[in-house]
């Protein structure tokens, strides 16, 4: 079965540090991945997402992510993380229809503090 | 509508009572997902409409619990005698269209509360 894993349950890092947020998932086939953000009050909302090609993805915000077949992993990164930053994170794999963003399975979340 | 709006933002309820959430997709948008977020937990999938049809029910956890969307747009998730465990935040999303390569647009949701 399709699954997905975050280890890392909160971190903190200090403003203008750099940002790695792990994820590894179960898939069978080639998977559709993605990383969602949700802030306080707020919906989820999509930062980048792999469907093939090149394996370096570039999202909204200064995040990219990598996708390594080898490690069954999609971990997202920040050079330099920013207070507005904080919020919880969400990696995400496709599970229907050819990766349909419709039937996605969520990791439990990496909540993300950052220290002034 | 500029995002997708669902009512109530919050609901409580007492046990064994009926429930109805409410979702209004982005104008336009044919694909429509409900999930449910339990505290602590990352989203699970619940259903997902294509225009009017539930294409994929898979993920309601049992008979109490059915949406739909009869002119294909509005959505209503409906919880029949609702229990403790079925407290959570409910979230809607909608896409341009079939699943793929569209981005889904999340609602806030609506936090349901059994007491």
């Amino acid at each position: 079965a399709q699954s997905v894993t975050q280890p890392d349950i909160h971190i903190t890092v200090s403003e203008g540090a750099s940002l790695e947020l792990r994820c590894n998932y179960s898939y069978g086939a080639t998977p559709y991945l993605f990383w969602y953000v949700q802030s306080p009050g707020q919906g989820l909302q999509l930062l980048l997402k792999y469907f093939s090609g090149d394996t370096l993805v570039q999202g909204i915000k200064g995040f990219e992510a990598e996708f390594k077949r080898s490690q069954s992993s999609f971990n997202l990164r920040k050079p330099s993380v920013h207070w507005s930053d904080a919020a919880e994170y969400f990696c995400a794999v496709g599970a229907g229809y050819g990766g349909s963003q419709g039937n996605l399975i969520f990791g439990k979340g990496t909540k993300l503090s950052v220290k002034p | 509508g500029a995002g997708v709006s669902q009512t109530p933002s919050n609901k409580v309820t007492e046990k064994g009572k009926y429930v109805e959430l409410r979702c209004d997709p982005i104008s336009g948008h044919t694909a429509l997902y409900w999930y449910r977020q339990s505290l602590g937990q990352g989203p699970e999938f619940l259903i997902y409409f294509q225009g009017t049809g539930a294409a994929d029910d898979s993920g309601l956890p049992n008979d109490r619990f059915f949406a739909v969307r009869p002119e294909g747009s509005v959505s209503t998730l409906k919880i029949q005698r609702t229990e403790r465990g079925d407290s959570a935040v409910y979230l809607c999303a909608s896409s341009l269209s079939r699943p793929g390569t569209t981005e889904a647009f999340f609602g806030q949701g609506t936090r349901l509360t059994v007491v």
